[in-house]
């Protein structure tokens, strides 16, 4: 198993720009879910999915979109890239009613 | 909803010493209590986790303990070493019916002096 794939790892936007993060997993989770951390930070909850075709928002879900096609891959896009969204973000899956599996993180810096 | 209370914010202990993390959780509903570790510049990873039905479980160094009628829980790391420095952050998890609502803590920075 390769667990939680994010793709990219680092990345640099234009203020506007937009761009989509990938995840994905192999372990057959149901539950998956995009985090923001900023730096010294706790995790924000962006967006959630409790199985394929089902998403909801998180505490931070604007300027953020996500879909659920599939059960392995959860993207989230970046509509129109801002400074604010400067931070590090995480994908993480778990089967419900266990703990996450997270992925490695994407960087992301907006200038 | 629910809303976990983490404290302390920080935590330097010496090494050899203990660390004691504590959580307190609002809903009563939550049934299902993770703690992850966070080393810098990585991911969370989790370390140990407890059930509702279960009051106490270890795993060599670390233990977690629930509190359900006061709603706290607890991470006690003994023997510390310089590796357990790390972000570690407390979670509260209501899952049924394929439902789950996942809610962390702010975390605590512990500090392991050699």
């Amino acid at each position: 198993n390769a667990g939680v794939t994010q793709t990219p790892k680092f990345q640099v936007l234009k203020t506007g720009q937009s761009m989509t993060l990938q995840c994905a997993q192999d372990m057959n989770h149901e539950y998956m879910s995009w985090y923001r951390q900023d730096p010294g930070m706790g995790l924000r909850l962006i967006h959630y999915s409790v199985g394929a075709g089902i998403t909801d928002q998180g505490e931070v879900p604007n300027g953020y979109n996500v879909s659920r096609s599939t059960t392995e891959d959860f993207p989230l896009r970046l509509l129109s890239a801002a400074p604010s969204q400067t931070s590090v973000y995480f994908c993480a899956s778990s089967k419900t009613g266990e703990g996450y599996t997270f992925g490695s993180g994407t960087r992301l810096t907006v200038v | 909803g629910e809303n976990v209370e983490q404290h302390p914010s920080t935590l330097s202990v010496q090494e050899g010493d203990s660390a004691v993390i504590k959580c307190t959780y609002s809903d009563s509903a939550s049934n299902y209590f993770p703690w992850y570790k966070q080393e810098l510049g990585k991911r969370p990873q989790l370390i140990i986790d407890i059930r509702s039905n279960v009051g106490e479980k270890k795993d060599q160094r670390i233990a977690v303990t629930l509190n359900k009628t006061a709603k706290h829980f607890s991470l006690h790391i003994t023997e510390t070493q310089p590796e357990d420095s790390a972000v570690y952050f407390c979670a509260a998890i209501y899952n049924s019916g394929g439902y789950q609502k996942v809610t962390f803590g702010t975390g605590t920075k512990l500090q392991v002096i050699p």
